[in-house]
């Protein structure tokens, strides 16, 4: 139980480009999901915590404007990287959790490379 | 605040021989403890976590982790180490009085099993 799964698992693309990465819990309610960046040989950085049906809370740095996240149900949440340029290539990792306590699920991480 | 420090970058033994990868947390509260395993180019498996209870906690693969809360440690173990064992770990913690579900994750460690 508790698969999360993550789309596309990877992507290269033209600068200015805008991509949409989806994360779904495919068998439990995830209430609040959580995007993540991990450079090479580096720990995960939380980028923005969403909960169903409310903004999403970005960390200090993170330009929302940038990196748009939308939760429209239980089980869906995107990650949106606009205008992508060189510096945003990176692997990005989502996670879902259903309720306090309980491990976060992590999908299998998207690789994004910007040419 | 919390935090998490994993000391050693990288941790090498031999096939067979036991493992200890180490986790210190700090936490204003009482804390939830994880542990992750990262194979390349992958998410973030769940481990093992401690909740409440037993401070050994049992869980995948054979590892197991003790809590202990005067030294504010929650290293992992496992008896007898497998070459298929070399990833990357990561030790996470969250504070219990932490509304959200956010974890803050160490640094993490790569061990390297030698056959």
């Amino acid at each position: 139980g508790a698969v999360v799964s993550q789309h596309p698992s990877r992507v290269i693309c033209k600068s200015g480009t805008s991509v949409k990465i989806e994360c779904r819990s495919l068998d439990f309610q995830a209430t609040t999901m959580f995007w993540y960046r991990q450079f090479p040989k580096k720990s995960l950085m939380l980028m923005a915590t969403s909960n169903e049906g409310s903004k999403a809370t970005y960390e200090q740095g993170v330009e929302k404007d940038k990196f748009l996240i939308n939760h429209a149900s239980l089980t869906l949440s995107t990650l949106t990287v606009t205008s992508a340029h060189p510096e945003d290539s990176s692997f990005y990792i989502c996670s879902a959790s259903q309720d306090r306590g309980q491990p976060q699920h992590f999908g299998d991480g998207t690789r994004l490379s910007i040419l | 605040a919390q935090s998490v420090a994993q000391p050693e970058d990288q941790v090498n033994v031999a096939e067979g021989n036991p493992l200890t990868v180490k986790c210190t947390y700090s936490v204003s509260g009482n804390p939830y403890l994880f542990w992750y395993v990262q194979y390349p180019n992958r998410g973030l498996q769940f481990l093992l976590k401690y909740i409440t209870g037993d401070n050994l906690v049992k869980g995948s693969y054979g590892f197991e982790a003790e809590f202990n809360k005067s030294q504010t440690s929650f290293h992992l173990k496992k008896p007898s180490a497998l070459v298929s064992d070399s990833a990357l770990y990561f030790c996470a913690v969250r504070d219990r009085n932490n509304a959200g579900n956010m974890l803050t994750f160490g640094g993490g460690t790569r061990l390297m099993v030698k056959p």
